[in-house]
């Protein structure tokens, strides 16, 4: 099955800096990859999602790069602000016809310090 | 609209006792989730229903049980519940027939069993 890497696990960054959480996965088959947002004590939402035939998105001052031959993706927030503050989770879907598998990552807490 | 509604929010337990969680959405959506959250371990998918009238196991399905009583609810029983299953349960659903595979979450029922 799917097995979805994430690193690092914590992350602390200064107001104004920028973050960036890498993600690897196994299945090559998988060809749906979206970004989700925790903040303490929420539910999951999503923020950003990216294509397996796109390499790259962004959305104001997040952004998602897609590796597919590495199978690797990585989530870019610029110019951090506190409400940044979150844990943020990778998955890798595939997602064909009726069939839909997702596996998500471990998660990164990210703290952005004022 | 009131998109994925999950009760009860909190519930505590003794080993042994049995209980349901309750979820429910209006959004029409096929595909709905349950998933646990512990810390360090991520999002585990527990079961999931496809469709009506289907459901099959995920990562972690021990203990639990399952039901899809139509296609706005999906309740998960815990039959004997151990302090294992302690942990924050997420409801989710999905519209299957979309190409996005974003997950729409409820907000979480915390459950502490002693």
């Amino acid at each position: 099955g799917e097995n979805v890497e994430q690193h690092p696990s914590t992350l602390s960054v200064q107001e104004g800096d920028s973050a960036v959480i890498k993600c690897t996965y196994s299945d090559s088959a998988s060809n749906y990859f979206p970004w989700y947002k925790q903040e303490l004590g929420k539910r999951p939402q999503l923020i950003i999602d990216i294509r397996s035939n796109v390499g790259e998105k962004k959305d104001q001052r997040i952004a998602v790069t897609l590796n597919k031959t590495a199978k690797h993706f990585s989530l870019h927030i610029t110019e951090t602000q506190p409400e940044d503050s979150a844990v943020y989770f990778c998955a890798a879907i595939y997602s064909g016809g009726s069939n839909y598998k997702l596996t998500f990552g471990k998660g990164t807490l990210l703290t952005v310090n004022p | 609209n009131a998109g994925v509604t999950q009760t009860p929010k909190f519930q505590v337990l003794k080993t042994g006792q049995s209980m349901t969680l309750q979820c429910a959405q209006d959004m029409n959506h096929n595909s709905m989730y349950w998933y646990r959250q512990d810390p360090g371990m991520g999002l585990r998918l527990i079961y999931y229903s496809a469709s009506e009238g289907t459901t099959d196991k995920g990562e972690v399905p021990n203990g639990y049980n399952v039901s899809r009583l139509n296609k706005r609810e999906f309740s998960l029983r815990l039959e004997s519940a151990a302090p294992s299953q302690t942990s924050v349960y997420f409801c989710a659903s999905r519209n299957g027939g979309a190409r996005t595979g974003e997950l729409f979450f409820g907000e979480g029922s915390r459950l502490t069993v002693l």
